[in-house]
């Protein structure tokens, strides 16, 4: 089935500097990716999707590209802020199929 | 504004006693998902619904159940057959099955 691997947490970085957060997937297919936000307390917001390969998904300074040759996503912004302490989650989805979550990557960051 | 709603954001309710998860959207979404989050070990599913009258059950199904008799409506029951039923519980929904889903705010149950 499919399944989804992300970088193991916590990360912790300070103000300004740069974050990529990992993540693999399998699938047979072509999915499409997702990365998903969660701050204390909340449910999840999308953060930003690719449908097919090479697409690059951007939003609020984070950007992941849709890698089919190395069935990856990586989460990467170039100045992290406190205020993207959360914890982020990748999900891969078949059409029709209710998305498969990775375990979340915990980020916390430090002025 | 269109969105999804679960009630209540915390519950209660002592070891033995089934309890009722409300979620409700109004975002003429025909997918619905429910998920559980526990510590360090990220979503998994326990049901979801792609139409009405309609569903099917997740990864985690044992001990809970679901009904989907209106399009905006897919409530959760935790029943005494669950055996670690604390948790946070997320309700979402999507367009169709496989995009992308917009979650609730998730209701935190603690048995006790």
């Amino acid at each position: 089935g499919d399944s989804v691997t992300q970088m193991e947490g916590p990360v912790t970085l300070s103000e300004e500097a740069f974050l990529t957060i990992n993540c693999t997937y399998t699938a047979t297919g072509y999915p499409s990716l997702f990365w998903y936000v969660q701050y204390p307390g909340e449910g999840l917001q999308l953060l930003l999707k690719a449908t097919k390969a090479d697409d690059k998904g951007s939003n609020k300074g984070f950007e992941a590209t849709y890698r089919k040759e190395t069935t990856s996503f990586h989460l990467e912004k170039g100045s992290v802020q406190v205020s993207d302490s959360a914890v982020y989650f990748c999900a891969p989805s078949i059409g029709g199929t209710p998305l498969v979550f990775g375990k979340g990557t915990r980020l916390s960051v430090i002025a | 504004d269109g969105g999804i709603t679960q009630s209540p954001k915390y519950l209660f309710r002592k070891e033995g006693q089934n309890v009722t998860l409300s979620c409700e959207q109004n975002l003429n979404h025909d997918a619905m998902y429910w998920y559980r989050q526990d510590p360090g070990q990220g979503l998994r599913l326990i049901y979801y619904s792609q139409i009405v009258n309609d569903f099917q059950k997740g990864d985690i199904a044992e001990g809970y159940s679901v009904s989907r008799e209106k399009k905006e409506s897919f409530p959760l029951t935790v029943t005494s057959a669950q055996k670690n039923p604390t948790a946070f519980y997320l309700c979402a929904s999507s367009i169709e099955g496989g995009r992308e889903a917009f979650f609730g705010q998730g209701t935190r149950l603690t048995v006790v």
